[in-house]
């Protein structure tokens, strides 16, 4: 089946690491990401990694790819109020090599206090 | 260069009227999907078109829910005889054709609400 699953709630004082996990379904997934959606607001993509790689860092963002147990993690360092938001997971779904549907998690809500 | 372009972003019906959902597309961009995303829920792939063709629509519900997406204008997700149950934000995404990472560009939703 098609299903991502990610905690729903994640709470950090500012400046602390927050870590945000989610775990897959489609082991075929080529791609996986890293959206985020501000209050009111589109999603916008944050981060994505190549199924092949164990690990992605982008400034204060760490992906970590677990392939044997399909999880994700997303890594943010000294969390800052600004990065309170919903964040999605999302694997790829192929169309034999065309372009690929995603599919996202419920979304993990983070809120950072000051 | 413009973004994924949806109107309206805020539409109220009553029971029983249609809805009509536009999305242009990122210029260049030829294949668009459509997202629903319910309170509290996260987003429900609904439909995935590329120009004049319907690839996937795994995620739309049999009745009432039609996409298309024209050779020429936006694409349009259109609801016949809303319930309360469709009050949601809508979201389009597009992509580029051919591989590529697999990102998706998305609006900023239109968000119906049904009295």
């Amino acid at each position: 089946g098609e299903d991502v699953e990610q905690s729903l709630f994640l709470s950090v004082r500012e400046g602390d690491s927050s870590v945000i996990n989610c775990t897959y379904t489609d082991s075929s997934s080529t791609y996986l990401y890293w959206y985020k959606q501000e209050p009111g607001a589109g999603l916008q993509l944050l981060t994505y990694i190549f199924s092949n790689m164990d690990m992605k860092q982008d400034q204060r963002l760490t992906v970590l790819l677990n392939k044997k147990d399909k999880h994700l993690s997303l890594r943010i360092a000294d969390t800052q109020t600004g990065d309170s938001a919903i964040y999605f997971c999302a694997e790829t779904l192929s169309y034999g090599g065309a372009t690929n549907k995603l599919i996202f998690g419920t979304g993990t809500l983070l809120a950072v206090q000051p | 260069n413009a973004g994924v372009m949806q109107n309206p972003r805020h539409l109220v019906r009553r029971r029983g009227q249609e809805a009509r959902l536009r999305c242009s597309p990122v210029k260049g961009h030829s294949h668009v999907y459509w997202y629903r995303q319910l309170p509290e829920e996260g987003l429900k792939f609904m439909v995935y078109l590329q120009k004049e063709n319907i690839i996937d629509e795994s995620g739309m519900p049999k009745e009432r829910f039609s996409a298309e997406f024209p050779k020429e204008g936006p694409s349009i997700l259109r609801i016949q005889q809303v319930v309360r149950g469709d009050s949601a934000a809508y979201f389009c995404a597009s992509s580029p054709s051919g591989r590529d990472t697999g990102e998706l560009f998305f609006g900023e939703g239109s968000r119906l609400t049904v009295l």
